[in-house]
């Protein structure tokens, strides 16, 4: 089957660092998104990354390692609006999304 | 723009009454989605649409239907509906299907089901 695992909570201390990780075993790999939802709302892109390596975008970092099945979401210098649910997604084979629960990421001033 | 609406925001429905929820894009895109978003359990896909006039079974696909009369329009209908589709649910559409592009959602409907 079809599996994407993510930690089920978090918690840091505002203007720290936090790594997010998400492991998957999924019916091929057509790349992998990172998305955050804050509480009530819609979910909204961050990142994707289909190569091995990471991809910055300001405070907001993600890796892919494929041969692992593995990608972490790093924030850098946490602010108290980075409070929300972190998802996790892989592309599989048919282009379909496979989602993680989330990570819900709590941050303390 | 507007992006993607749907509609109702939320809805208390009792079991065996029909719905259905509305979505509207204005990014004429061509690919659609409904998603439902339970506790605990990441995102599933219901149904989906590549184009205009076609339409495709997700995860979860029993007891919902939906059509894709024109670019815009996306409903999603319950035929007689029941306690476990209490959920929340989400439209979300990309440009196309088949090539990794981004997934844009809309503000989601909290539909309970008694």
């Amino acid at each position: 089957g079809q599996n994407i695992d993510q930690p089920t909570e978090m918690t840091a201390t505002e203007g720290a660092i936090v790594q997010i990780n998400c492991t998957y075993q999924t019916s091929g790999f057509n790349g992998l998104f990172w998305y955050q939802q804050h509480a009530g709302e819609a979910p909204t892109f961050l990142s994707y990354n289909v190569l091995d390596g990471l991809e910055e975008k300001g405070r907001f970092s993600s890796f892919l390692s494929r041969s692992k099945g593995y990608s972490y979401l790093l924030l850098k210098e946490l602010q108290m609006k980075d409070s929300a649910s972190y998802l996790c997604a892989v592309e599989d084979s048919n282009y379909q999304l496979i989602w993680g629960a989330g990570t819900k990421l709590i941050i303390k001033p | 723009t507007a992006g993607i609406t749907q509609a109702p925001t939320s809805q208390i429905l009792a079991a065996g009454r029909s719905m259905t929820l509305r979505c509207t894009q204005d990014m004429r895109h061509n690919a659609m989605y409904w998603y439902r978003q339970d506790l605990g359990l990441g995102l599933r896909l219901i149904h989906y649409s590549n184009t205009a006039g076609t339409t495709g079974k997700g995860e979860v696909p029993d007891g919902y239907s939906v059509s894709r009369a024109n670019t815009d329009d996306f409903p999603l209908t319950l035929a007689s509906a029941v306690p476990s589709q209490t959920s929340v649910y989400f439209c979300a559409s990309s440009v196309e299907t088949g090539r990794s592009d981004t997934q844009y959602f809309g503000p989601g409907t909290r539909l309970t089901v008694l």
